[in-house]
């Protein structure tokens, strides 16, 4: 499954939303009825981590200044206030079907 | 608190060999599957391979099958990663990480360790 995150990079002024788009190749509809896409959020010199699963619940510790929507193959992560600790890239990944397939990324930066 | 530590990466030349380890701790870690991730210089996330909490099942990217075997031991807590004939195109940080690996559902990593940074030059 092919992912496909756009735009490449978005510049944000603190405080002001962000929004960025996933889009697969194959619907990530389970036959369990749940949707297997999740986003995570790799800071400058950090290893990746868990922001949001299966579209739009929150990771423990998340803030719920973000926020992923969505369904089928076009998701959505939205920042309502960018912070600037929220800088860094953002991946989403799809986990329905081995092997696990990451787009290729949204690096946020601050104005 | 979960921890992972990653160690044995470093230089290595082509078609040579490599094991890295990953120290677990904060969870019980035979019941959770766990994972490699790589990332190479400057580029996105690959998914390398993935081993059930019992080590019963393991599962490989198309890219390392053949060449990497991952396998555990939950008396110690680590998760290793032989990696076998290495091409420049392995050299990558390598990531561990916990996730959950279900048969028929959600498969997706909680958490990640630091790495370690493997480069494949003569």
């Amino acid at each position: 499954i092919v992912m496909t995150q756009t735009p490449l990079s978005l510049s944000v002024t603190p405080g002001q939303p962000a929004s960025f788009s996933c889009k697969s190749s194959q619907s990530l509809l389970h036959s369990d009825g749940k949707t297997y896409l999740y986003w995570y959020l790799q800071k400058p010199g950090q290893s990746p981590q868990l922001l949001i699963y299966e579209v739009s619940s929150r990771f423990s510790g998340v803030p719920d200044r973000f926020s992923g929507s969505g369904s089928g193959t076009d998701f959505t992560l939205k920042i309502s206030r960018v912070e600037a600790e929220d800088v860094g890239v953002y991946y989403c990944m799809q986990g329905i079907h081995l092997p696990l397939t990451f787009g290729g990324g949204t690096k946020v930066e601050i104005k | 608190e979960v921890q992972l530590l990653e160690s044995g990466g470093g230089l290595v030349q082509p078609g040579g060999s490599l094991r890295l380890s990953c120290a677990a701790s904060g969870f019980t870690f035979s019941n959770y599957a766990m994972s490699w991730v790589r990332q190479a210089p400057g580029k996105g996330l690959e998914w390398v391979s993935g081993i059930s909490g019992s080590g019963g099942s393991t599962y490989y990217a198309d890219s390392v099958r053949g060449r990497f075997t991952i396998s555990r031991d939950n008396f110690k807590n680590t998760l290793y990663l032989q990696m076998e004939s290495l091409r420049a195109e392995d050299t990558a940080a390598y990531y561990c990480a916990k996730a959950i690996i279900a048969v028929g559902g959600p498969k997706y990593f909680q958490h990640w360790g630091q790495g370690t940074l493997v480069t494949v030059s003569s």
